[in-house]
């Protein structure tokens, strides 16, 4: 099975720039998606495609891809942003086929 | 407004069944390759089974052959029958629509299912 590794924490101060990493063997050659999950809610897509935005997401939140690492990169973070992240792969030649990384857990200082 | 709202989780015992249900609403559901995704307390997501407009299904090694994903166009509905249930699979179940992106980019409020006798 294809496996995607997140660091578990990541801490940042407000104002400044947090990097979430996504390990990924080839993870360059697939496209990523990344959720933000807040306490007791649902996740929301934040990044798709590497590095598109859906609508109604700020243009703080950025993405990009290549080789064996993905990043989520929020900047600017706000207290608001404290939540975990997820990213995520279509692998048609993994079970599952459908993968996540094991989240890593954002907070603002 | 684009809406999925799953219903069907509770307290079941170990070796029985349940079915979820995700009702759809807003957008055309036909049109779209639907999933289930679970999320144990404190753990990770996990995707549990896809169907695709032309009704093909999907599923990881893990509930093949225990767990059938099914959908109901007509009443823009659907389905997750859960068989031979264990501990392992108590968890909220969410269910979620899939862009052509490979991207989940709606997700209902989840439902929660316990295996527990």
């Amino acid at each position: 099975s294809y496996v995607l590794t997140q660091p578990p924490s990541v801490s940042v101060a407000p104002g400044k720039t947090a990097r979430i990493t996504c390990g990924g063997n080839n993870i360059g050659s697939k496209s990523v998606h990344w959720y933000q999950q807040k306490p007791g809610q649902a996740p929301v897509l934040v990044i798709y495609y590497d590095s598109d935005r859906p609508s109604g997401i700020p243009e703080r939140f950025s993405g990009s891809n290549s080789g064996n690492t993905a990043t989520l990169t929020i900047s600017r973070v706000e207290a608001g942003d404290e939540a975990d992240y997820y990213c995520q792969v279509w692998d048609s030649s993994s079970d599952p086929s459908r993968v996540f990384g094991g989240g890593t857990k954002l907070t603002v200082l | 407004e684009v809406q999925l709202v799953e219903s069907g989780g509770g307290l079941v015992q170990p070796g029985g069944s349940l079915r979820l249900s995700c009702a759809a609403s807003g957008f055309t559901f036909s049109s779209y390759d639907m999933h289930w995704v679970r999320q144990a307390t404190g753990k990770g997501l996990e995707w549990v089974s896809a169907i695709g407009t032309a009704g093909d299904t999907y599923y990881p090694g893990s509930v093949k052959g225990r767990f059938t994903i099914s959908r109901e166009n007509a009443k823009n509905s659907l389905y997750l029958q859960m068989n031979s249930l264990r501990a392992g699979d108590t968890a909220v179940y969410y269910c979620a629509r899939e862009v052509t992106t490979g991207a989940f980019d709606i997700w209902g409020q989840g439902t929660m299912v316990t295996v527990s006798s």
